[in-house]
């Protein structure tokens, strides 16, 4: 079946710091793979994707490249601030008769000045 | 415009109630898509609508939850006979197509707590 896993939280970082947070997952096919993040108090929201393998997703420093041979999707920033204090989803979908989301457990990133 | 908006946004109800859980997706969303996140868990699929219609359900846990969409706009999620198990924050999504690659946008959720 699919699934996804990323590396347990908190993961917590100075301000400035490099951020890495694992994800992995499981999919038969070729699905599209999403960082979903979540701001204290605010809905989830769309961070950055990708379609294909070895196509790289980014959006306000953050990074995140599809990697088939590893089933890997990984997210990083390389200097990370307080504002980026948040959970972090990573998700994939089947792109079956749907683009239905099928998500991990979140990781929770802190960041301190 | 305006974005998903959910209600309520906090419902606590005794075990063996009845729960109506409602969302108002993004006007001229045909798609439209319920999940569950219980505590320490991430996010499960539930169900999803493509305009009014269901064509996938895999996600409803039991027969004691139902959807349904009206005039291809709100959704309500029915939880009946409540368990404590059906405590979790169910959040709506919705994308302006359901397939190809179309940015899901959600809603706030509702949290739902079973005493």
């Amino acid at each position: 079946g699919n699934s996804v896993t990323q590396m347990e939280g908190p993961v917590t970082l100075s301000e400035e710091a490099f951020l890495t947070i694992n994800c992995t997952y499981t999919a038969t096919g070729y699905p599209s793979l999403f960082w979903y993040v979540q701001y204290p108090g605010e809905g989830l929201q769309l961070l950055l994707k990708a379609t294909k393998a070895d196509d790289k997703g980014s959006n306000k420093g953050f990074e995140a490249t599809y990697r088939k041979e590893t089933t890997s999707f990984h997210l990083e920033k390389g200097s990370v601030q307080v504002s980026d204090s948040a959970v972090y989803f990573c998700a994939l979908s089947p792109l079956s008769i749907t683009d239905k989301l099928i998500f991990g457990t979140g990781t929770r990133l802190q960041v301190f000045p | 415009g305006a974005g998903v908006s959910q209600s309520p946004s906090n419902k606590v109800t005794e075990k063996g109630k009845d729960v109506e859980l409602r969302c108002d997706p993004i006007s001229g969303h045909t798609a439209l898509y319920w999940y569950r996140q219980r505590l320490g868990q991430g996010l499960e699929f539930l169900i999803y609508f493509q305009g009014n219609s269901a064509p996938d359900k895999s996600g409803l846990p039991s027969d004691r939850f139902s959807a349904e969409r009206t005039g291809e706009s709100v959704s309500t999620l029915t939880i009946q006979r409540t368990q404590q198990e059906d405590s979790a924050v169910y959040l709506c999504a919705s994308s302006l197509r359901p397939t190809g690659g179309y940015e899901q946008y959600f809603g706030p959720g509702t949290r739902l707590t079973v005493t």
